[in-house]
């Protein structure tokens, strides 16, 4: 069975541009989450989506945003970036009563 | 203080060592407890995950949870080279039950170095 997909691996972007990660979750996982990892704040925990609805959301600004689709495949975007938002993205999937399994992340790096 | 707290080492050990990772919380509504290892450049690999208090065995890898003292560790049986990574704890109040939502709360990691 194929693990959690996340695409690209890599990107490198500048200050103001926005930016499109994808992620595919395990086939029959309708739970996505995404979360932001940095050396500095661990791990942190961004959105979830589950059947195309956001069920809860952390404390970044507006500029994170993302959105599930049916085949729950979920997307997350971040707009105007900032040096700060240089971190490596996780997407996590997962079923009811089932911990979440990751993928290996895209690593963002802002110019 | 945050809400989940871990040593984050380095911790070094012999090959075939006992190793003990431990991580605290302050709260008490988490019923969900994992350990995840994360090798450089890839993302966290699930490794145990336990409901409520007790005790949980997986080959020579073995999870407790002890909720009165908010403490949950894990031990690794006869270490090898290979599981040298980062562990990391991560906890729940939920775990995706019906409407319930998905968020984890992660430490943030111990490094673990295991020397041939």
């Amino acid at each position: 069975k194929a693990g959690v997909t996340q695409t690209p691996r890599y990107l490198i972007k500048t200050r103001g541009q926005q930016v499109t990660l994808s992620c595919s979750p395990i086939s029959g996982h309708r739970s996505v989450s995404w979360y932001q990892q940095t050396p500095g704040q661990g791990l942190q925990f961004l959105f979830e989506y589950f059947s195309e609805t956001q069920r809860n959301k952390g404390n970044f600004p507006g500029r994170f945003s993302g959105r599930q689709f049916s085949n729950s495949r979920s997307e997350m975007n971040v707009s105007t970036l900032e040096l700060g938002d240089s971190a490596l993205y996780l997407c996590a999937s997962s079923i009811t009563d089932q911990p979440q399994h990751f993928g290996d992340g895209t690593r963002l790096s802002i110019l | 203080q945050k809400e989940v707290e871990q040593d984050p080492g380095p911790l070094s050990v012999p090959e075939g060592a006992i190793v003990s990772l431990n991580c605290t919380y302050s709260n008490s509504a988490f019923q969900y407890f994992m350990w995840y290892r994360q090798y450089s450049r890839k993302g966290p690999e699930l490794l145990m995950y336990t409901y409520s208090s007790g005790n949980k065995e997986d080959g020579r890898f073995t999870a407790q949870v002890d909720k009165s003292s908010k403490y949950i560790s894990l031990f690794i049986r006869d270490s090898q080279p290979s599981d040298s990574a980062t562990y990391l704890c991560a906890m729940s109040d939920t775990l995706n039950y019906g409407g319930a939502t998905n968020k984890l709360i992660f430490g943030t990691g111990t490094l673990l170095a295991v020397q041939p």
